[in-house]
């Protein structure tokens, strides 16, 4: 599977639109993105998955460049219940939905 | 959305002792289940992939005979940690597909955190 890489962490202050990218340079043809949010001492929960272009729904943005190297989590106007882990990976649409995790995103919700 | 529950969420067991978890999906029908491995502020790795009807797939470096795999119905797969041992204290992660859904969204259980003493 391919490889992914995202800052290890990032702080934000409540109310500010945060913004993840994540480098997926090997990306193949078949494969989505997907973003993923853990809070501590919990199961990972789906945030949002997309191919190409824009993808919005009812709690993230995610933004995926024409060569798809690279897509970004846009997550608007944070609160301090956001402050978790977000992990992007990559996984083939056919087939195995086996997904890899790298080390994530640690966001910090600052008041 | 799909649900995926573990049972128990919490366990403290003596070295030596074996202990199972269970992943149930609650509303949806698997035949593959995936179980991860997280240790503190690390991420998640993968252990196995578990099958209904059929035998695991372990990764690299599982050991298959320690964390036993059973898929015996389409909604329930049981991870056993045989003879335990303080370095297997973690937290354990089950996951699954709902194959009725048009993502390829997996559903984690709450997850179950296995205390060695």
């Amino acid at each position: 599977l391919a490889k992914t890489t995202q800052p290890i962490s990032m702080d934000s202050y409540e109310g500010q639109e945060v913004n993840i990218t994540c480098s997926h340079n090997n990306i193949a043809t078949n494969d989505y993105i997907t973003w993923y949010q853990q809070f501590p001492s919990q199961g990972p929960r789906f945030i949002i998955q997309g191919y190409k272009t824009k993808v919005t729904n009812e709690v993230a943005s995610l933004f995926i460049p024409a060569d798809r190297k690279s897509s970004t989590l846009s997550l608007p106007r944070v609160s301090l219940s956001d402050t978790a882990v977000y992990y992007c990976l990559l996984h083939s649409g056919a087939g195995s939905y086996q997904l890899t995790f790298g080390k994530g995103t640690k966001l910090s919700v600052i008041p | 959305g799909a649900v995926v529950s573990q049972h128990p969420s919490r366990v403290i067991c003596k070295s030596g002792t074996s202990v199972k978890i269970e992943c149930r999906s609650l509303d949806f029908q698997a035949t593959t289940m995936f179980w991860y491995r997280q240790f503190p502020k690390q991420s998640l790795m993968l252990m196995a992939t578990s099958n209904e009807g059929s035998k695991a797939t372990y990764e690299q470096g599982v050991e298959k005979d320690k964390f036993l795999i059973n898929h015996a119905s389409l909604t329930l797969s049981t991870l056993t940690v045989t003879s335990a041992h303080p370095e297997d204290s973690s937290f354990y992660i089950c996951s699954a597909r709902d194959p009725q859904a048009n993502t390829g969204e997996l559903f984690f259980g709450e997850g179950s955190r296995l205390t060695v003493l």
